[in-house]
């Protein structure tokens, strides 16, 4: 059974870069059959679509935060990376990776436990 | 505010039925067959509770049902328990340059 595992500096100073990075057990990033996706949720509020990476490295980011975002592949680690520019307090949220498998069937099926992100100086 | 319009709030007894709706567009819910839905207990991760519209995963009680029409999906759980009361969340694959969008989420309280 896939596991997912977030990490990464649970407070990032405004303007600055947030990473964070999935680590993936159970069954390889490399596989076909699956995309791997970040989402956010701030605290209180919904869910937010990040963006997504394909098996082959192909990447699809929500539109509204497109140009702040960068999602990574590393095969060999099997990890998912996210970097997140020029960060405010909106982006204040506890971010998940999780798996979806397709480009249009985009059910996250399996959940990492989730990084609580501050924004904060 | 979401591309998909849930309910803010619902409750029921237990053993009740209830039922959970979604609204979309011509671009979301109504012109493709892939809404989810998404069961989170507070501090959890959500969970997969229906994909492409009516499927449960392996190991989801079959109290738990969705169908759609339209541009409105929904989700209805049966013979409800105090286990099911947590905020439930759809989602739909979205034409517009968004990909996927989600509701704002419903929180069901089981009384």
């Amino acid at each position: 059974q896939v596991q997912l595992q977030e990490s990464g500096p649970g407070l990032v100073k405004p303007a600055e870069t947030l990473s964070l990075t999935c680590t993936v057990s159970g069954g390889s990033i490399s596989s076909s059959s699956y995309y791997w996706g970040w989402i956010r949720q701030p605290p209180g509020k919904g869910l937010e679509w990040i963006g997504s990476i394909s098996y082959s490295g192909t990447t699809y980011y929500n539109p509204s935060l497109k140009s702040r975002v960068t999602i990574s592949a590393d095969t060999s680690k099997n990890q998912v990376s996210l970097k997140l520019t020029s960060v405010t307090a909106a982006d204040t949220a506890v971010y998940y990776c999780a798996r979806h498998p397709g480009v249009y069937a985009m059910n996250f099926d399996s959940w990492g436990q989730g990084a609580l992100v501050t924004v904060s100086s | 505010q979401s591309a998909l319009t849930q309910p803010a709030s619902l409750s029921g007894s237990p053993g009740q039925a209830i039922s959970i709706s979604c609204t979309g567009t011509s671009s979301d819910v109504g012109s493709y067959n892939y809404v989810s839905w998404y069961q989170q207990h507070p501090g959890k991760a959500p969970k997969l509770m229906i994909y492409d519209v009516s499927n449960r995963p392996s190991g989801i009680s079959n109290r738990f049902s969705a169908s759609k029409s339209g541009n409105t999906a929904s989700l209805t759980i049966s013979g409800l328990q105090a286990e099911d009361e947590a905020d439930y969340y759809c989602s739909s694959f979205s034409s517009s340059t968004t990909r996927v969008v989600f509701g704002g989420g419903t929180k069901l309280t089981v009384l």
